[in-house]
């Protein structure tokens, strides 16, 4: 099956600056790779995605890549806030059973210090 | 429009004893997931429905089952609890395996 592997685990930026979370996946199948966040207990929130056939998106201060070749995608927060603080997790769809799954990563905890 | 909603909130279980917990989703939704969140672990999928009377087993299926006799509600069952069921469960909803998955509240269960 898929596994997604996430770093790194604990970010601390200063306000203003930029912080990038990167995830690899092992399925080069997988097609659809999503980014959630998580507010301390919260549920998780979709905040972007990205599909396959699509190398960057970008919505506002966030943005995720996708390198098909080296099966990577990264996180970019621009101009972090201190409502950016909380714990990201990427995930990837991987074929399991009957349809595809999402696999998640094991998560960033990001603080952004004022 | 109440999207995913959960019951219980809370659950505290000795070792031993059964429970079902309810997940109910109002978007029509075809596919449902059951996941559990423990620390520096992620969420990883327990059971999973891809429409109304199928279920599907996920990574860590043991010890648990599932039922979707309802297209909207997804049930998640414990027969025997365990210490080392001692999580965060979360259910979430979709319209499809390659949309925005949404999740419920969360269950915060504990086994002693």
């Amino acid at each position: 099956g898929e596994n997604v592997e996430q770093h790194p685990s604990t970010l601390s930026v200063q306000e203003g600056d930029s912080a990038v979370i990167k995830c690899t996946y092992s399925d080069s199948a997988s097609n659809y790779f999503p980014w959630y966040k998580q507010e301390l207990g919260k549920r998780p929130q979709l905040i972007i995605d990205i599909r396959s056939n699509v190398g960057e998106k970008k919505d506002q201060r966030i943005a995720v890549t996708l390198n098909k070749t080296a099966k990577h995608f990264s996180l970019h927060i621009t101009e972090t806030q201190p409502e950016d603080s909380a714990v990201y997790f990427c995930a990837a769809s991987g074929l399991g059973g009957s349809a595809r799954q999402l696999t998640f990563g094991s998560g960033t905890q990001l603080t952004v210090l004022p | 429009n109440a999207g995913v909603t959960q019951t219980p909130k809370f659950r505290v279980l000795k070792t031993g004893q059964s429970m079902t917990l309810l997940c109910a989703q109002d978007m029509n939704h075809e596919y449902m997931y059951w996941y559990r969140q423990d620390p520096g672990m992620g969420l990883r999928l327990i059971h999973y429905s891809v429409g109304e009377g199928t279920t599907a087993k996920g990574e860590v299926p043991d010890g648990y089952n599932v039922s979707r006799l309802k297209k909207q509600n997804f049930l998640l069952g414990l027969e025997s609890a365990a210490p080392s069921q001692t999580s965060v469960y979360f259910c979430a909803s979709s319209y499809s395996s390659l949309n925005e998955q949404f999740f419920g509240p969360g269950t915060r269960l504990t086994v002693l």
